[in-house]
């Protein structure tokens, strides 16, 4: 069965200093993995994502993640933390079965960026 | 920005009233989704559609329906809401492009039901 796990519900960091939202994964065959963020009262924003080649992707905001295949993991990292980057953030992954492109999504990490 | 839209953005309604609750995409996209979300943050997929006339259960039981009628329009239906019902309503949509291209999201529908 495909699953993705957010170890942390939330994670604190100062302004300026590095951030780690951490991700895992299961899944038969190549993951296909995503990250989305969401601000209050808003639907989700699509950030980044894997699905083949290097392993260290960019996306929107400044952010990266790296595709680790051994580890089965694809945390979501940023060198400088702002204040406007605290949301909550959804790693994804591909699922297979009845939805071609269904995304089974992790449960969420809070990050909070204190000034 | 996503061109997703998604209408009541907030919605405060008594038990067994009969909602609606309307999404729409002007991207063309074959693929639609509604997602409930609880308060405590999880996704849960509740239904989605290939195509117009197709619609599926997703993985959370809901007592919700849907309907596509139209590829651009998916609306979601609750013939006699519950407090149980409260949550918010995502709706989602994507091209379709094999496995690898992302959901764009419209904003949501928060439902609370007194």
């Amino acid at each position: 069965a495909q699953s993705v796990a957010q170890p942390e519900d939330q994670v604190n960091v100062a302004e300026g200093n590095p951030l780690t939202v951490k991700c895992t994964y299961s899944v038969s065959g190549n993951p296909y993995l995503f990250w989305y963020v969401q601000y209050p009262n808003r639907g989700l924003q699509f950030l980044l994502k894997y699905i083949t080649g290097d392993n260290l992707v960019k996306g929107s905001y400044g952010f990266e993640a790296e595709f680790n295949k051994s580890q089965t993991s694809f945390h979501l990292k940023k060198p400088s933390a702002l204040v406007s980057d605290s949301a909550l953030y959804f790693c994804a992954v591909r699922g297979y079965g009845g939805a071609t492109n269904k995304l089974i999504f992790g449960t969420g990490t809070l990050l909070a960026v204190q000034p | 920005e996503a061109d997703i839209y998604q209408t009541p953005r907030y919605l405060v309604i008594g038990t067994g009233k009969k909602i609606t609750l309307e999404c729409s995409q002007t991207m063309g996209h074959d693929k639609m989704y509604w997602y409930q979300q609880d308060p405590g943050m999880e996704l849960h997929l509740i239904h989605y559609s290939y195509g117009v006339n197709s619609t599926e259960k997703g993985d959370l039981s809901s007592e919700s329906t849907v309907s596509r009628i139209r590829t651009e329009h998916f609306p979601l239906t609750l013939e006699s809401a519950r407090p149980s019902h409260t949550s918010q309503y995502l709706c989602a949509s994507n091209d379709g492009s094999g496995n690898t291209g992302e959901l764009f999201f419209g904003e949501g529908s928060r439902l609370t039901v007194l």
